[in-house]
This record gives C-alpha cells, sequence and structure tokens, in this order.
C-alpha cells in the first residue's frame, strides 16, 4: 500500500518565485496536515484539513502561503512569491479516522525547498 | 496557548537505558504521541498515551501523568540506530479541531 506522496522532493527557486508543494494522501484518509520544519522551530503545523476542508490555518505564516484540497486524493501548498526564509522541509501527513482516539500521523518524504 | 518542552540534545551508551523527558500545556488534550525522525527522513509513530500509565511495546516505553502534564520514553538496550531525533507531540483537541502540535525534538546520540 503506497504511503503519502509528496512532490518535488526537492526544490531550489530564487526569491520572488512562486512554489508549488503537492500531496498525495494514503487512500481512505480523511485529514491531511502541512508542516514546515526548520532547525530552529522544529515542526510547525501550518494547515489541516478534515474532509478536504480547512479546519485550522492558525499556522499559515502570512499572506504569501496558500494551501488547497480540491479532492480527497490532493493538497497544494503554494508559496507566492517565496523568499529566502522560506527554506525548509515541508512535510505533508495524513491520517484516518481513529475508531478511539486521534489517530496516528502518517508523514511523506517531505519536499526540502531552497529559496536562493 | 501550546508550549511543549523537551531536552534539545542527549548522549547515551549502546546497551544502556536512556529517558527521555517531556511537558506540555495545551488548551486541550486528546493524548500524547512519540515519533521517532532519523536523519533526512520522515518521523514515524512510536508511540500513543491517552489514559495516565506506561504504555511497553518492545524495547521502547511511553508514560503519561496528565495531571502533571508530563510524559517520557524509556529506551531500554540501546542500539546504534536509536540515534535519531524524538518528537513529543500532543493531540490538541478543541471545538472542530483536532490537531498535533510537536515539541522541537530530542537528539539522542547513541556511542558504542
Amino acid at each position: 500500500d503506497a504511503g503519502v506522496i509528496q512532490s518535488p522532493r526537492h526544490e531550489v527557486t530564487e526569491m520572488g518565485q512562486e512554489v508549488t508543494l503537492r500531496c498525495k494522501p494514503i487512500s481512505g484518509h480523511n485529514s491531511l496536515f502541512w508542516y514546515r520544519q526548520t532547525m530552529m522551530r522544529g515542526l510547525e503545523l501550518l494547515i489541516y484539513f478534515n474532509n478536504n476542508v480547512p479546519i485550522d490555518d492558525s499556522g499559515m505564516p502570512e499572506d504569501r502561503f496558500s494551501a488547497k484540497m480540491p479532492n480527497a486524493s490532493f493538497s497544494t501548498l503554494k508559496i507566492q512569491p517565496s523568499e529566502p526564509r522560506d527554506s525548509a522541509v515541508y512535510f505533508c501527513a495524513s491520517r484516518s479516522p481513529g475508531l478511539e482516539g486521534p489517530g496516528e500521523l502518517f508523514f511523506g518524504e517531505g519536499s526540502r525547498l531552497t529559496v536562493l | 496557548g501550546q508550549n511543549i518542552d523537551q531536552p534539545t540534545e542527549m548522549t547515551a551508551t549502546e546497551g544502556a537505558i536512556v529517558q527521555i523527558n517531556c511537558t506540555y500545556q495545551t488548551s486541550g488534550f486528546n493524548g500524547l504521541f512519540w515519533y521517532q525522525q532519523h536523519a533526512g527522513e520522515a518521523p514515524t509513530f512510536l508511540s500513543y498515551n491517552v489514559l495516565d500509565g506506561l504504555e511497553e511495546k518492545g524495547r521502547f516505553s511511553s508514560f503519561l501523568s496528565r495531571s502533571k502534564g508530563y510524559s517520557y520514553l524509556l529506551l531500554k538496550e540501546l542500539q546504534m540506530k536509536d540515534s535519531a531525533s524524538y518528537l513529543c507531540a500532543v493531540s490538541d483537541y478543541g471545538g472542530a479541531t483536532n490537531k498535533l502540535i510537536f515539541g522541537t525534538g530530542t537528539l539522542l546520540a547513541v556511542q558504542p
């Protein structure tokens, strides 16, 4: 069974360019999370969706960041315009409805973004 | 607000036992998770506690005290492959939200 699939795995871009990160969750999972990881701040929750609906986007840094989930099998995180401080590893994770409790998250391999 | 604290780094010897502590303050609580993350890889699930007490799973055990806002991860019979970052995460539940908030992680170095 395929896990969470993210693309691209690595992206190097120049300041001001648009960046789009993609995620395909595990089939049957109804929650999807976008995290950003840096050495200084660890894993920060950016936004999470439940049944394709954004539930909490309080972690989205600013208007330059946007996320969509048009259907149950696809989500995007877009940064426009990108800045050097956006350089980080961006993880997507999905979760199935827990029978008891919230259920564990399954993470993708991450997208390493470098903005020059 | 939300606050999760764990030590930044720890060092231990192969074959020994190590305990990684985590304290937390969140507005809602629906369980505590521990994840392992090797360098350059994604976090992977280790354990989940929602009730007070100890959960044992092979060489790894996790403890929770909800009244104290405290958890620890216990690793026994350490192996070199246990060198990794260990992330404490709290399921923050409130209203319609049920999100997982992570601490900054404890980097464990296992030495021969």
